[in-house]
This record gives C-alpha cells, sequence and structure tokens, in this order.
C-alpha cells in the first residue's frame, strides 16, 4: 500500500512571496489533515477535511494561509504572502472509517524556509 | 488545550526502561501516541480511548489513567531503535481536534 506522498520535499522562498504544497493521502482515506511543525515542537493542526469538505480550520490562519481537496483525493495548501514565521516543516495526513478513533498515517513532509 | 509531555528529553542504554508522562488540564477522550525519527514523518504507535485501557506495541506500552487525564508510554528494556522524539496527540472530550505535546527526545546508546 502506497503511503502519504507530499511535494515538495523542500522550498525556499523570500518573505512575501506565494508558495503551494501538495498531498495525495492513502488510497481510500477519507480524513486528511495539515498540520505545521515548527523546530523542537509538536504538530499543529492546520486543517481538517473529511471528503472534500472542512472539518476544523480553526487554527488556520486565514489572512494569508488557505486549503482545498478537489474530489475528495488530493488536497493544495497555499501560503500567500508567505513571512518568516512560515518556516518550518508542513506534514500531511490521512485516515480512513471513522474520523476521531484511526491513525493517522503522516506524509514526509515538506521543508519549507522563508528567508 | 496543547498537553504537557515529560521529560523533555532522556538519555538510555540499551536494555534499560523509561516512562513518558502526558498531561491534560481538560477531560480527555482517547490519547494518541507517535515516534517520531530525526527527518521523517512521525509514525502511529497507538492509541488508548478513555475507560483507562492499556495497550502494547512490542516492549512498548501505554496507560491512560481518566481521573487524572494522563496518560504514561513505557519503553521495556529499550532497543536502539527506540532512539526517536516521541508526541502524545491528545482528543478534548467534546472537541475533537487532536493536540499534540512538544515532544520528548529518547536517546538509546549502546
Amino acid at each position: 500500500e502506497a503511503g502519504v506522498a507530499q511535494s515538495p520535499r523542500y522550498k525556499i522562498i523570500e518573505k512575501r512571496q506565494s508558495v503551494a504544497f501538495w498531498c495525495n493521502p492513502i488510497s481510500g482515506h477519507a480524513t486528511l489533515y495539515w498540520y505545521q511543525q515548527i523546530l523542537g515542537q509538536g504538530p499543529k493542526l492546520l486543517i481538517q477535511f473529511q471528503n472534500n469538505g472542512v472539518v476544523d480550520d480553526s487554527q488556520l490562519p486565514k489572512d494569508r494561509f488557505s486549503a482545498e481537496r478537489l474530489k475528495g483525493v488530493d488536497s493544495t495548501l497555499k501560503i500567500q504572502p508567505a513571512k518568516l514565521e512560515d518556516s518550518a516543516v508542513y506534514l500531511c495526513a490521512s485516515s480512513s472509517g471513522q474520523i476521531y478513533y484511526n491513525e493517522q498515517f503522516f506524509g514526509p513532509g515538506t521543508r519549507l524556509t522563508v528567508l | 488545550q496543547q498537553p504537557v509531555q515529560s521529560p523533555q528529553a532522556v538519555i538510555l542504554r540499551e536494555g534499560e526502561d523509561a516512562v513518558i508522562n502526558c498531561s491534560s488540564s481538560k477531560a480527555l477522550y482517547s490519547v494518541h501516541w507517535y515516534r517520531q525519527k530525526h527527518g521523517e514523518a512521525p509514525v502511529f504507535l497507538m492509541i488508548l480511548l478513555k475507560g483507562g485501557e492499556q495497550k502494547g506495541h512490542d516492549k512498548i506500552s501505554a496507560s491512560f489513567n481518566e481521573k487524572k487525564q494522563q496518560s504514561s508510554l513505557y519503553l521495556t528494556a529499550s532497543q536502539l531503535s527506540y532512539s526517536g522524539t516521541y508526541f502524545c496527540g491528545t482528543e478534548i472530550a467534546n472537541d475533537y481536534k487532536l493536540s499534540f505535546g512538544a515532544g520528548t527526545t529518547v536517546t538509546v546508546r549502546a
């Protein structure tokens, strides 16, 4: 079974530029999560999708971050414009079945550096 | 709502035991444990649902004390492969977001 795929793996941009990350979850997984992990900290949930609907986006900085999940499969996370404090690893995870009780499978992450 | 993990770091020799604690100030519905090796994605270890269930994964086990809103992860007879950062993720009753602690870095030396 293929795991969660993410691209790119690394991205370096200047502040105020835009960037987009892509995630392809495990086939058949209805729930998709985007997390932000700052160095030395635990993952912080940004947004959670169930199929193509948003379950929770309360911690997503909506003035600069946006995310979509078209057709309930792939998802993209965009930052526009980027700030220095956005430097982090962005993790995508997916889970199957019930939203809350299943293990989450994480992708390798995208390491973003904002200069 | 972020759970508090302790200790922040622990160094072990192969074969030694360790306990990692995860505490919440709010009522917990479940606790998830993950391990992340340097530069890699977090990997699921186990979920504990409220009810005080204890689970095991190889020689790694965990307990959930619902009254104390605390979970403990037990590393028994540690192996080199146990090195990594362990995160607990908590689900608050009536608030089903998964909040992760800051992590506990475990280093197992030969």
